[in-house]
């Protein structure tokens, strides 16, 4: 089964905290990519990161940071000093192909930050 | 670069009614896609398209359909609007079927069947 949980429903911190968004991936795939969305509250979907499958190296950009771990087929984001502008909800989606093109995407962690 | 652009941007139906989400993009992509987010819930694929002239079902295909007469524009049709189509679709589009390529959404259509 191809499949993404994210089991985070929602996630309040205060502002500077550091804060980890999980998720959990399936898939038979050998081959796949990861993604990260960012929905702000004005509705549009904001692609933040794509991941493959060969690639385990974790990533950063700013405040942003990517773990990539195989071993447990998880995909965790975590934003570092957050601030009340990376209040969203974030999705992680798997991209894969058995017969059909698509991704799978989680149902989304509400993430707010207090001022 | 305007992107993938949807319009409308809010629709109140009546149960029964139909109606039509515009799509277009110009980006020149050959893929494009038409998702649906419930509340609470992940987006869920309703209809997909390779190219002009080709299109396919996705997860939730069920009282929607498509076409694609051309690159740019891929419209959803709505035939008797449902309650259950209470949604925000987005539409999207990709540069190609590498499953690298992440995809660029449009700002979605909020629509309310009554």
């Amino acid at each position: 089964a191809q499949k993404v949980t994210q089991a985070q429903t929602e996630i309040s911190v205060v502002e500077k905290e550091d804060v980890t968004l999980d998720c959990v991936y399936e898939t038979r795939d050998t081959t796949y990519y990861l993604f990260w969305y960012k929905q702000p509250p004005s509705g549009e979907l904001v692609f933040l990161i794509r991941r493959n499958s060969f690639d385990e190296q974790n990533e950063i950009s700013g405040r942003y940071s990517w773990n990539f771990q195989k071993s447990t087929s998880s995909f965790n984001f975590t934003i570092t000093a957050s601030q009340v502008v990376d209040s969203a909800v974030y999705f992680c989606a798997l991209g894969v192909t058995s017969g059909t093109y698509k991704y799978i995407f989680g149902t989304g962690t509400r993430l707010k930050v207090l001022a | 670069n305007a992107g993938v652009t949807q319009t409308p941007k809010f629709r109140i139906l009546k149960i029964g009614q139909s109606m039509t989400l515009q799509c277009t993009q110009d980006m020149n992509h050959n893929y494009m896609y038409w998702y649906r987010q419930d509340p609470g819930m992940g987006l869920k694929l309703i209809y997909y398209s390779v190219g002009a002239g080709i299109t396919d079902k996705g997860e939730v295909p069920n009282g929607y359909n498509v076409s694609r007469s051309t690159t740019e524009d891929f419209p959803l049709r709505l035939e008797l609007a449902a309650p259950s189509q209470t949604s925000v679709y987005f539409c999207a589009s990709s540069y190609s079927q590498d499953r690298g390529h992440g995809y660029t959404f449009g700002s979605g259509t909020r629509l309310t069947v009554v």
